[in-house]
């Protein structure tokens, strides 16, 4: 069973929407990552959090706002989408700080579709 | 900046026998971790092996192992015994280094592999 958990595991929302996806890890780790990876590509980083804090994000759209509520939660608030934003959103954890030899344990990811 | 690189096509392998995916990466960083994840159909990245770039032995987990080859910059992996529900993208990733960059992982862009019964 995998110990970072995502939901919902589908979502399907029109441009005017506001959503959240929400991750939870239970193991322990104080970074948390968001990810956004497009049908047979690998993964693209969007955010990390580091001890609850925003440490990178890599020039993602005001679109995407992250939220990091506690060590153990991760939320993506999504706003005004647009079609080419459908992907599957991963989110992953780790060892705080992270250090080269961590591991980044991944959870089951949300499949979002944009009407 | 980083590198990894896949290319094999699709793979293709008989249930039971063994299969090597290829890795090559290009890192002008002394130290640096190699890892691999296995991605089914159903989304979910599944940690499956780590090599750091000091580690004198090449990894082993269970059905998996690491060919790591310093000097050609290859870390493939080896999967023995292989079964239908090894069918999955396979992706070679390597992390960064220097403060922050620590949490960045560079993945190559997959190999698709299927197990044949």
């Amino acid at each position: 069973d995998t110990e970072v958990t995502q939901t919902p595991k589908h979502l399907v929302m029109g441009m005017t929407n506001k959503k959240s996806l929400k991750c939870e890890q239970h193991m322990g780790h104080r970074a948390m990552y968001w990810y956004k990876q497009k049908a047979k590509k690998p993964p693209e980083l969007m955010f990390v959090y580091s001890y609850e804090k925003l440490s990178i994000n890599e020039s993602v759209p005001s679109r995407f706002s992250p939220e990091c509520p506690n060590s153990s939660l991760l939320n993506l608030h999504l706003h005004a989408l647009q079609p080419e934003d459908s992907a599957l959103y991963l989110c992953a954890s780790s060892p705080a700080p992270p250090q080269l030899t961590d591991t980044q344990y991944f959870g089951p990811g949300t499949r979002l579709t944009v009407l | 900046a980083q590198k990894i690189t896949q290319t094999q096509p699709g793979m293709f392998v008989q249930e039971k026998e063994a299969v090597t995916l290829d890795c090559t990466y290009d890192t002008s960083d002394p130290s640096y971790g190699l890892f691999w994840y296995k991605q089914p159909s159903s989304g979910e990245m599944i940690f499956l092996i780590y090599q750091g770039s000091y580690d004198q032995q090449n990894a082993t987990e269970g059905r998996y192992s690491l060919n790591f080859q310093k000097a050609r910059k290859s870390a493939n992996l080896v999967i023995s015994a292989s079964q239908l529900g090894d069918s999955a993208m396979y992706f070679c990733a390597i992390s960064g280094s220097g403060t922050g960059a620590n949490s960045k992982l560079t993945f190559g862009k997959g190999i698709t592999l299927s197990v044949r019964p």
